[in-house]
């Protein structure tokens, strides 16, 4: 199967600092790529949807300008935490589609652990 | 909107048991059908996918699409310990994002 990479694999850092997560697609060139947060004991919530050479469509109630996504290739993604909280402390996972239709099988990364303190 | 949902459990199967999780989707559009595997602290990993309605096997695993009742199901067979994780039911319609249940927690009892 596809293999997607995420890096760092975990982080910690300070409140207020901005934190930096990439995304890769390893095997195969992903020209949607998709970023979830997953607090402890509760279900993967969609963040954005990340098109290659196009701005990030970010879901209700996520605040674009503190979670930056900037997807500048076939095989990157990044999130940037800007000004990190304690409450922004979670698990964040990046996928890749194979391809552009729905058909199209979505590949996860092994998730960022993000504790801010 | 359009919602997938899941038997939260935990669903509890003996080992060497067969293991039934199901899931229902209000789209009656829906197109593409995903089941997909998450041990604790992990990412999910993908199981199958299944599209057309009937069986579709791989190995222990078997998805079952119904589009007519909007349901579709994974039995898992023969049941091991390392099967215990939370089964996440997945679905689009056309290019559109996934949604995704809240997941089943499966524990195998050895």
């Amino acid at each position: 199967g596809a293999v997607v990479s995420q890096h760092p694999s975990w982080v910690i850092c300070k409140s207020g600092t901005s934190v930096k997560i990439e995304c890769r697609s390893l095997d195969f060139q992903a020209t949607t790529m998709f970023w979830y947060r997953q607090f402890p004991k509760q279900s993967l919530m969609l963040m954005a949807t990340s098109n290659e050479g196009s701005k990030a469509t970010y879901e209700q109630g996520v605040e674009k300008d503190k979670f930056l996504i900037n997807h500048a290739s076939l095989t990157l993604s990044t999130l940037t935490v800007t000004s990190a909280h304690p409450e922004d402390s979670s698990f964040y996972i990046c996928s890749a589609r194979t391809g552009t239709s729905g058909t199209d099988t979505q590949y996860f990364g092994p998730g960022t652990r993000l504790t801010v303190l | 909107q359009k919602e997938v949902e899941q038997n939260s459990g935990p669903l509890s199967v003996p080992e060497g048991a067969i293991a039934s999780l199901n899931c229902t989707y209000s789209d009656r559009g829906s197109q593409s059908f995903f089941w997909y595997r998450q041990y604790s602290g992990k990412s999910p990993e993908l199981i199958m996918s299944i599209y057309s309605n009937g069986d579709k096997e791989d190995g222990r695993f078997t998805a079952q699409l119904n589009k007519a009742s909007q349901y579709v199901s994974l039995l898992i067979r023969d049941s091991q310990p390392s099967d215990s994780a939370t089964y996440l039911c997945a679905v689009s319609f056309g290019n559109e994002k996934l949604t995704f249940g809240t997941g089943t927690r499966l524990t195998i009892i050895p």
